[in-house]
């Protein structure tokens, strides 16, 4: 079974603050790490899709590393805006022809102004 | 371009009812999936295609459950004889590739709620 665990489960920070959480999925036969942000009554938006280890990758931001012999991503926002309030949701597959995604249960950003 | 549609956003039925969701993927995209969303929860795999053909259905709860995607494009997924705790969001997704690497676009969703 494939367990994808996300922390901290919610965080509040003030605007301007920069942030991060952490994303831990098993490294064994890893292939694919996502991050999604989902803002509520909402689809989740894709933010980005990982593949190799050290991998580093921005947008704007918000950017994020990938760890896959110790089984962990770290997502970081900088420079915290309200906007930025949503629910960040980290999903891995495993294998090219199993790509069914296991999301973790997601870190809840609020940004207060 | 036009993003993944779902129809009906909003659904209620009696328990015992049969219901179908039906998803429109991103014209082109090869892969199509079905997932399960609780309240503050991430989604959770339910099944998914690619083309016509069902790849993986194992996240199916049941034999209720079925999905159908007969011409590669459109897709039905049909819940038969609803439970009440068969309410939740339904999404719908889809890739350009069937592979791990590739972003999946996700629909607005369906919100069921048996009563």
């Amino acid at each position: 079974i494939l367990n994808v665990e996300q922390s901290p489960q919610s965080l509040h920070v003030q605007e301007g603050d920069s942030t991060n959480f952490t994303c831990s999925f098993p490294s064994s036969n890893f292939y694919a790490l996502h991050w999604y942000r989902w803002e509520t009554a909402k689809s989740p938006e894709a933010l980005f899709v990982m593949t190799l280890n050290g991998d580093e990758k921005k947008k704007g931001r918000i950017s994020a590393t990938l760890n896959t012999k110790e089984g962990y991503s770290y997502l970081y926002i900088k420079g915290s805006q309200p906007e930025d309030s949503a629910t960040y949701l980290c999903a891995s597959t495993r294998g090219p022809g199993n790509t069914p995604l296991v999301f973790g249960k997601g870190t809840r950003l609020s940004v207060i102004a | 371009g036009a993003g993944v549609s779902q129809s009906p956003r909003y659904k209620v039925t009696k328990r015992g009812q049969d219901v179908a969701l039906r998803c429109d993927p991103i014209s082109g995209h090869v892969s199509l999936y079905w997932y399960r969303q609780a309240l503050g929860q991430g989604p959770e795999f339910l099944t998914y295609f690619n083309y016509e053909a069902q790849q993986d259905k194992s996240g199916l709860p049941n034999d209720r459950f079925s999905a159908e995607r007969p011409e590669g494009s459109i897709s039905t997924l049909t819940i038969q004889r609803t439970e009440q705790r068969d309410s939740a969001m339904y999404r719908c997704a889809s890739s350009l590739e069937g592979t791990g690497h590739c972003e999946q676009y996700f629909g607005p969703g369906t919100r069921l709620t048996v009563t």
